[in-house]
């Protein structure tokens, strides 16, 4: 069974910084890996989406990268901002008939001005 | 493009009522989904349509949840009676592909 790891729970960090959060997931037969953003009380928003043969997505301050072999996979922010704050969710989709979404527990994020 | 829909935003009710979420997935997306998450928690997901067929129920708690996709579009997901753990955000997703799935805003139920 699939599962997914995020560590850490929380973060907070002074606005400008650059940081690294962390997703561990230990079944490496993934299709693909995907970031989700979630505000307070509100859905998910789609941040990067990574497919299994690639290593990497760049949007904007965002970076996402994937180490299929080792479970890992890291979204880097870069010059945090305030309206960065928010949880930040990893899913795995697996490869095989069974399409469906497996999520870690997220890290709470709080940029301070 | 719409995304995907649902109401209402927030319920408060006490426990032993019931109630029920409403979702209108993107519009083409055959692939629906309902997830359950606990503050704290990511997602889990409740059950999964195809169509208005059920492809993966496993974790609905069918005591008590019940959900039904009319005409492959709309879908509801009701509870009853609820109990102080259904306290969550309900999630309601659709898809095209198999491979990448849009969430709506979700539903707060708050059980008291």
């Amino acid at each position: 069974k699939q599962e997914v790891t995020q560590i850490p729970a929380a973060l907070s960090v002074p606005e400008g910084e650059n940081l690294v959060l962390n997703c561990s997931f230990t079944d490496s037969a993934i299709y693909n890996l995907q970031w989700f953003r979630q505000d307070p009380g509100k859905g998910l928003t789609s941040l990067l989406l990574i497919q299994s043969s690639q290593r990497e997505q760049t949007s904007g301050r965002l970076n996402a990268s994937l180490d299929k072999s080792s479970g890992r996979s890291t979204l880097y922010i870069a010059a945090s901002q305030p309206g960065d704050s928010a949880t930040y969710l990893c899913a795995v989709l697996p490869s095989g008939s069974a399409r469906q979404l497996t999520f870690g527990s997220g890290t709470q994020l709080t940029v301070l001005p | 493009e719409a995304g995907v829909a649902q109401s209402p935003r927030y319920k408060i009710i006490e426990k032993r009522q019931s109630v029920a979420f409403w979702c209108n997935p993107i519009s083409g997306h055959a692939t629906l989904y309902w997830y359950q998450q606990i503050l704290g928690q990511g997602p889990k997901l409740l059950i999964q349509f195809q169509n208005n067929g059920v492809v993966d129920d496993s974790q609905l708690p069918k005591d008590r949840f019940s959900a039904e996709r009319l005409k492959g579009v709309d879908s509801t997901l009701k509870i009853q009676p609820a109990k102080l753990e259904d306290s969550a955000v309900y999630l309601c997703a659709s898809s095209l592909t198999a491979y990448e799935q849009y969430f709506g805003p979700g539903t707060r139920l708050t059980v008291t």
